[in-house]
C-alpha cells in the first residue's frame, strides 16, 4: 500500500470557489504530515505542516489542513481561491526506515487550476 | 544565503554516459536528500543523507550513487545513462531533521537520448 494516496491527480476551480486537495496516509507511517507547493517551472516550497498538537493546521497564502487521524487523513483547504493559487499540491509524510532513519516521501500530486 | 543551488540547469547525455548533478547548500544543513519528478509520478526519493559521511537509499536507487563528504555538498552521480532516467532532479535539505522544512533546490531536467 502507497504511504501516502492524493486521492484527485487533478482539480478545476472557478476564482473564488473553496477548494479541497484530499491526502490519505498509512497508517504504518509517522503522523508528520506535510503539504508543499510547486508553482510552474520552480522547486517545491512548504505550504503547512502537522507535526502535533491543534488538528486543524494554518499555512501560508491562506491555506490550511486538518488532521483526521481516525480517517487517516490530511486534506488540504482554502476557502476562496486565486488564480495565483493554480500549481501542483503534494501531501508528504515521514517514513521510518531500517535502522531507524527517517526519510520524507510524497504523494504523486495534485494539479490545481484556478480558472477566471 | 543562496540556499540550495544545483547545476547544471538542463542536461543533455547519451544512453551509457555518465555524469555528475551537483547540489550545494550554505545553510549548514545536516538533512538532504535527492528526488526524482516524472509526470503523473510525482516525486521520488533517491538517497538521502542525515549528515557528511552518512547516506542511505531511498524508493528508487538503481542507476544512481552518492557521497556526502563535506555538509554543503551532496552530488548525485549517474554511472551509466538510461532513457529511463529522463527526469526531472530536484536536491533538497533541511536543519536537522526530517521534519525540518525541506528547502528545495531550482531543478535539473535531464534528457537521455
Amino acid at each position: 500500500a502507497q504511504s501516502v494516496t492524493q486521492l484527485d491527480s487533478q482539480v478545476p476551480v472557478f476564482e473564488e470557489a473553496p477548494v479541497e486537495l484530499r491526502c490519505n496516509y498509512s497508517s504504518s507511517v509517522s503522523v508528520y504530515l506535510f503539504w508543499y507547493v510547486q508553482y510552474p517551472n520552480q522547486g517545491l516550497q512548504l505550504l503547512l505542516k502537522y507535526l502535533s498538537g491543534s488538528t486543524l493546521v494554518k499555512g501560508i497564502n491562506g491555506f490550511e489542513a486538518e488532521f483526521n487521524k481516525s480517517q487517516t487523513s490530511f486534506h488540504l483547504r482554502k476557502p476562496s481561491v486565486h488564480i495565483s493559487d493554480t500549481a501542483e499540491y503534494f501531501c508528504a509524510v515521514i517514513m521510518y526506515a531500517q535502522g531507524g532513519s527517517e526519510k520524507l516521501v510524497f504523494g504523486k500530486g495534485t494539479k490545481l487550476t484556478v480558472n477566471p | 544565503n543562496a540556499g540550495v543551488t544545483q547545476t547544471p540547469k538542463f542536461q543533455v547525455l547519451k544512453t551509457g554516459q555518465s555524469m555528475t548533478l551537483q547540489c550545494a547548500q550554505d545553510m549548514n544543513h545536516e538533512y538532504m536528500s535527492w528526488y526524482r519528478q516524472d509526470p503523473g509520478m510525482g516525486l521520488r526519493l533517491i538517497h538521502y543523507s542525515v549528515g557528511a559521511g552518512i547516506t542511505d537509499q531511498g524508493e528508487v536507487p538503481n542507476g544512481y550513487n552518492v557521497s556526502r563528504s563535506t555538509t554543503e555538498d551532496f552530488p548525485l552521480r549517474l554511472l551509466s545513462a538510461a532513457p529511463s532516467q529522463t527526469s526531472v532532479y530536484f536536491c533538497a535539505s533541511s536543519y536537522g531533521q526530517t521534519t525540518d522544512t525541506q528547502y528545495f533546490g531550482p531543478g535539473t531536467r535531464l534528457t537521455v537520448l
